[in-house]
């Protein structure tokens, strides 16, 4: 099995702040790496794919890079719209990563 | 417009079975594999498994693997999961979500809660 291990699990900042979230593989998973972020009572919605590829109606503060082992998400400028929590999944052979609560500061 | 509408709540006895559905429209249901996640507060997300409509292909996750059985309607764009005999332990929310062309996970179902009390 191929571990992810996400980080931090939770993250307090302010609006305008930049953001990084880091996902780690037990081992490499050359870009199969996407990101979510789930809402209070919503389902996750994708963010990132192939792990720097922006989903279509995604805003363009929200980047993705890595590859390999070690990947980050980045808000480049924290909205009142990102508190949510995201979510790291590897689908070289499928597992979760166990997500970041992006709080208000 | 892709949409994946889930069945309603349930609260179900330890023991007892239970099917709960996910039914696809606005794309060619039997082309794209349908995933199930399970969500939990203390576990987070987790992938069960997936299903290609198309021919009822399934691979489970290790965790999951004889515990559910997932099965699919390619007449009516449904996939399902079922249990045969729930544990309180399988109290959690379920999400079905469909697996695009190099996206995984693209368009996600409402939910679907399943209560099994003790």
């Amino acid at each position: 099995d191929i571990h992810v291990t996400q980080s931090p699990s939770t993250l307090s900042a302010s609006l305008g702040d930049r953001v990084t979230i880091t996902c780690r593989a037990s081992q490499s998973i050359s870009i199969w790496l996407a990101w979510y972020q789930q809402k209070p009572g919503m389902a996750p919605k994708l963010l990132i794919y192939k792990a720097s590829n922006l989903q279509s109606g995604v805003p363009s503060r929200f980047s993705g890079s890595g590859s390999g082992t070690e990947f980050t998400l980045t808000i480049s400028s924290l909205q009142p719209d990102d508190f949510a929590t995201y979510y790291c999944l590897q689908y070289y052979t499928w597992a979760f990563g166990q997500g970041t609560k992006v709080e208000i500061k | 417009e892709v949409r994946l509408v889930q069945s309603g709540a349930e609260v179900k006895q330890p023991g007892e079975s239970l099917r709960i559905s996910c039914q696809g429209s606005g794309y060619r249901f039997n082309t794209y594999w349908i995933a199930w996640v399970r969500q939990t507060p203390g576990k987070g997300l987790e992938w069960m498994g997936i299903i290609y409509p198309g021919d009822s292909e399934t691979r489970y996750s290790p965790s999951f693997q004889g515990q559910v059985t997932f099965s699919a309607d390619k007449f009516i764009d449904t996939a399902y999961l079922h249990w045969s005999s729930l544990k309180t332990s399988d109290t959690a929310m379920y999400y079905c979500a469909r697996n695009g062309d190099d996206k995984p996970f693209d368009s996600w179902g409402q939910g679907t809660l399943v209560s099994v009390p003790s």
